[in-house]
């Protein structure tokens, strides 16, 4: 089946500790991307990366960091440097750069 | 600075009748609009993409777009429980280079009444 995965789907940290989320594809789609949801709210892009190693920050990167080594995979690293990083995260793609499609979804709790 | 405005609801309609959604946009240069449904605890599916002024239909769903009034709304005919959510209008500023991320608005919640 095709589609976009992320793993996992409830992650829970201590305050201080970086921690890495995963998002997969295997639609062959060569633009992806990273949103965070807080409740209540709309979606705000973190990173997105058009193709394999390039990435661009979005409206929220600070905290953030994103790794594009495979056209398959975008993983995104929560640092402790993200004042606010309880959230929930949606790893997006699409194959020509206007309608997205979005995995599950990871819900981050730090405490 | 992007902005995409929705009313944040809830709007609810009766089971059969049309619910009608609305959004704003700031950006004069924006030209692609997405509308997204997400249940609850769920990820955004997408539903609709409008690129041109007008209307374009898909099954039950109607999506417009008006860019001289910077308006673009999604109508829904014989609403049924089922498509109680939020719907989130969604915007795309392209920039030429194809491919960078959507502003979202915070949603409008949908309640469908049996």
């Amino acid at each position: 089946d095709g589609g976009i995965t992320q793993s996992p789907k409830y992650l829970f940290r201590k305050e201080g500790q970086n921690v890495t989320l995963s998002c997969e594809q295997n639609l062959n789609h060569d633009a992806m991307y990273w949103y965070r949801q807080d409740p209540g709210q709309g979606l705000r892009l973190i990173y997105y990366s058009q193709i394999v190693n390039d990435f661009q920050k979005g409206d929220i990167a600070e905290g953030y960091s994103v790794s594009r080594e495979k056209k398959e995979s975008f993983p995104l690293t929560v640092t402790s440097a993200q004042k606010n990083p309880t959230a929930f995260y949606l790893c997006a793609s699409s194959i020509n750069g206007y309608e997205q499609y979005f995995g599950p979804g990871t819900r981050l709790t730090v405490t | 600075q992007k902005e995409v405005e929705q009313n944040s609801g809830p709007l609810s309609v009766p089971e059969g009748a049309i619910a009608s959604l609305n959004c704003t946009y700031s950006d004069r240069g924006s030209q692609s609009f997405f509308w997204y449904r997400q249940y609850s605890g769920k990820s955004p599916e997408l539903i609709m993409s409008i690129y041109s002024n007008g209307d374009k239909e898909d099954g039950r769903f109607t999506a417009q777009l008006n860019k001289a009034s910077q308006y673009v709304s999604l109508l829904i005919r014989d609403s049924q429980p089922s498509d109680s959510a939020t719907y989130l209008c969604a915007v795309n500023l392209d920039s030429g280079g194809g491919a960078d991320g959507l502003t979202f608005g915070k949603g409008t919640h949908l309640i469908i009444q049996p």
